[in-house]
């Protein structure tokens, strides 16, 4: 069983609407992130989460929101999409004490089409 | 502002042949920097990672020259295969304001041809 897991898998949506994507690992990790990956741009830290109270804005955190239900589970949500947010999003968790220092271990994606 | 730069975007190169990805980074509080490897549906994973203190690391076909003093990293991928036709990033982890974070290149295609 994968260790990270994203859901969808795939999205399309139209303007202005609200979506979540969702994230759940099964590795114990207290951290975790969400990235969108662009061609060219490579992988962009939206936001972050140090463990279950600590949530933290990345690099391109405008027009998306976080949850961190549980230290399982972290949810982002986009609360009125526009083209420009289609992209492939990644979410990845990440032990601090671990080695090689603070790997990070993906999920699969989703794929998001903003129309 | 990129704070990890990445060269080339992409790259082409003959079964056997060396492959070469350079990195470059301004912040000094970076002080450790991994590579992360990409197949096309997939999630990027952790394929080789060096210190500072050290100027080389190899794992198998794969190899990290790192230049403090510069501050340009790359990675050598000898012998290249079909299979190891993918996107690799560089990163970079350090203080960059709100804890310790992954710092990631642009990432560069990598295609290895028969």
């Amino acid at each position: 069983d994968a260790d990270v897991t994203q859901t969808p898998r795939n999205r399309i949506t139209k303007t202005g609407k609200r979506i979540m994507l969702e994230c759940s690992q099964t590795k114990g990790h207290d951290r975790m992130y969400w990235y969108r990956q662009d061609p060219g741009l490579g992988l962009r830290l939206i936001y972050y989460s140090f463990d279950v109270k600590d949530i933290n804005k990345g690099e391109i955190s405008d027009g998306y929101s976080v949850s961190r239900q549980a230290q399982a589970k972290f949810s982002l949500s986009l609360e009125s999409a526009i083209p420009n947010q289609t992209a492939l999003y990644f979410c990845a968790t990440s032990d601090p004490t671990g080695y090689p220092r603070d790997e990070q271990f993906f999920g699969p994606g989703t794929r998001l089409t903003v129309l | 502002q990129q704070q990890v730069k990445q060269s080339p975007q992409s790259l082409i190169v003959q079964k056997g042949g060396i492959s070469i990805i350079n990195c470059a980074y301004e912040n000094t509080a970076f002080d450790y920097f991994p590579w992360y490897q990409q197949f096309p549906g997939k999630g990027p994973a952790l394929l080789i990672a060096i210190r500072p203190d050290v100027s080389e690391k190899k794992e198998g076909r794969f190899t990290i020259s790192f230049n403090k003093s510069a501050k340009q990293f790359s990675l050598h991928i000898m012998d290249s295969q079909p299979g190891d036709s993918a996107t690799y990033f560089c990163a970079a982890i350090g203080y960059t304001g709100g804890g310790n974070k992954l710092t990631f290149g642009t990432g560069t295609q990598l295609k290895v041809e028969l």
